[in-house]
């Protein structure tokens, strides 16, 4: 079954609004989470790391004011996209590890700006 | 930045056997991990290497050699449903993972 379990899985949403994808570990407790993007045709990019109970750690180049990414318990992490615009339009995956050798990957988010 | 290359495209027959080079230069390494994607979907872990030589799982093996830089993934009795993308992924000495941009393997009948 699944181990990880991101929320929603499309999402069509007006320029300027916000929008909120859940990241949830299911029969374990994650204290670090990954968030990636995912351009059509291009490889997964990491934006951010979240830990549980601190402040996310941003990639180069990705807007921390923009991003909003919540880690406030060991089982759910939540990325918040603020003042979407079309170019935020992306497949946004959230991942997790389990030890050090297995990376599992939420079913990621279709989000789609118009 | 890391840097990791894979090829962007490869064509087999089903039955045959493929195989998926990968090459990568990193700061650090803490692992090398290949993953199947099917279109609009999220990864799923096929297998891990962190020590050079060879892992097998069913029809899928993964190579590693830490020297060269380079990992293998070795599809074995293709079949239509192995038609996805694979990513290849190496873990750096911070433990973040970089991707490499996919292979995308179809298989005909």
């Amino acid at each position: 079954g699944a181990v990880v379990s991101q929320h929603p899985s499309w999402v069509i949403c007006k320029s300027g609004t916000s929008v909120k994808i859940e990241c949830r570990s299911l029969d374990f407790q994650a204290t670090t989470m990954f968030w990636y993007r995912q351009f059509p045709k291009q490889s997964l990019m990491l934006m951010a790391t979240s830990n549980e109970g601190s402040k996310a750690t941003y990639e180069q180049g990705v807007e921390k004011d923009k991003f909003l990414i919540n880690h406030a318990s060991l089982t759910l992490s939540t990325l918040t996209v603020t003042s979407a615009h079309p170019e935020d339009s992306s497949f946004y995956i959230c991942s997790t590890e389990r030890g050090n050798t297995e990376a599992f990957f939420g079913q990621g988010t279709r989000l789609t700006v118009v | 930045g890391q840097n990791i290359d894979q090829p962007t495209e490869m064509t087999a027959t089903e039955g045959a056997i493929v195989q998926i080079n990968c090459t990568y230069q990193t700061s650090g390494f803490n692992g090398l991990f290949w993953y199947q994607q099917h279109a609009g979907e999220a990864p799923t872990f096929l297998s891990y290497n962190v020590l050079d030589g060879l892992e097998e799982k069913g029809r899928f093996s993964s190579f590693l050699s830490r020297s060269k830089g380079y990992s293998y993934l070795l599809l074995k009795e293709l079949q239509m449903k192995d038609s996805a993308s694979y990513l290849c992924a190496v873990r750096d000495r911070d433990y973040k993972l970089s991707f490499g941009a996919g292979t995308t393997v179809t298989v005909r009948a």
